[in-house]
């Protein structure tokens, strides 16, 4: 069974940073994309940063490129999400998905997400 | 960026009743499109990928159909657990992107 367990979420003043960390079980983790998108309060999902599966490659939002940082180790199964300089637009529940395939895809499995909230 | 837009944004119907949201792209995206089903407090659900492809355990009065730019997600008989916000995404580009969502309701 596919299983994706985020953390690190909190409270964080603005200007602040935050790890966030995604473990994944049930699947062949390198074998995979891996995405962050995130969910502010009554809003659509916004898909934030992807990471291929394959080589590695990494590719974000225009909203947080230069800020964020996602990374991952397969010989851990773990996803992270390095947020740096947070915003209050910033807040959000942050969800890790897996892709479908090892580039763009569409996300077959989501986690039950983790709550940022950026305030002073 | 592509942009996806969604209409209706609210959609009120009747159990029974057949259900169409439409998807629009800015620019086409050939079949690379999924649609998903959320609920409050839980996380978003696959239903639909490469356009029409049923998500394997999705029911089958859920359909998706396009190519190009215009896409439908298409539910054939509303059943009391469909009543949630739907989403369409394309992945044709390495910046996916969401639609705004339609909140299917109860009339």
């Amino acid at each position: 069974e596919v299983q994706l367990l985020e953390s690190g979420g909190g409270l964080v003043q603005p200007g602040g940073s935050l790890r966030l960390s995604c473990a994944a079980s049930g699947f062949t983790f390198s074998s995979y994309a891996m995405s962050w998108v995130r969910q502010a309060p009554g809003k659509g999902p916004e898909w934030l940063s992807a990471i291929s599966g394959t080589d590695g490659s990494t590719y974000y939002a225009d909203s947080v490129k230069g800020r964020f940082t996602i990374s991952r180790d397969n010989s851990k199964n773990r996803l992270t999400l390095q947020m740096n300089s947070l915003r209050a637009e910033d807040a959000a529940v942050y969800y890790c998905a897996k892709e479908g395939g090892s580039g763009p895809n569409s996300f077959d499995y989501w986690g039950q997400g983790t709550v940022v909230t950026v305030s002073s | 960026d592509i942009q996806m837009t969604q209409s209706p944004s609210t959609l009120s119907a009747s159990v029974g009743d057949r259900v169409t949201i439409t998807c629009r792209a800015s620019q086409s995206i050939s079949t690379w499109l999924a649609w998903y089903q959320q609920k409050p407090g839980k996380a978003p659900k696959l239903l639909i990928y490469k356009a029409s492809s049923l998500e394997s355990g999705v029911p089958s009065r859920f359909s998706g159909s396009g190519s190009g730019t215009e896409f439908t997600l298409t539910i054939s008989s509303l059943q009391p657990d469909d009543f949630a916000t739907y989403y369409c995404q394309q992945y044709n580009s390495y910046s996916r992107t969401f639609g705004q969502g339609t909140k299917v309701e109860i009339k």
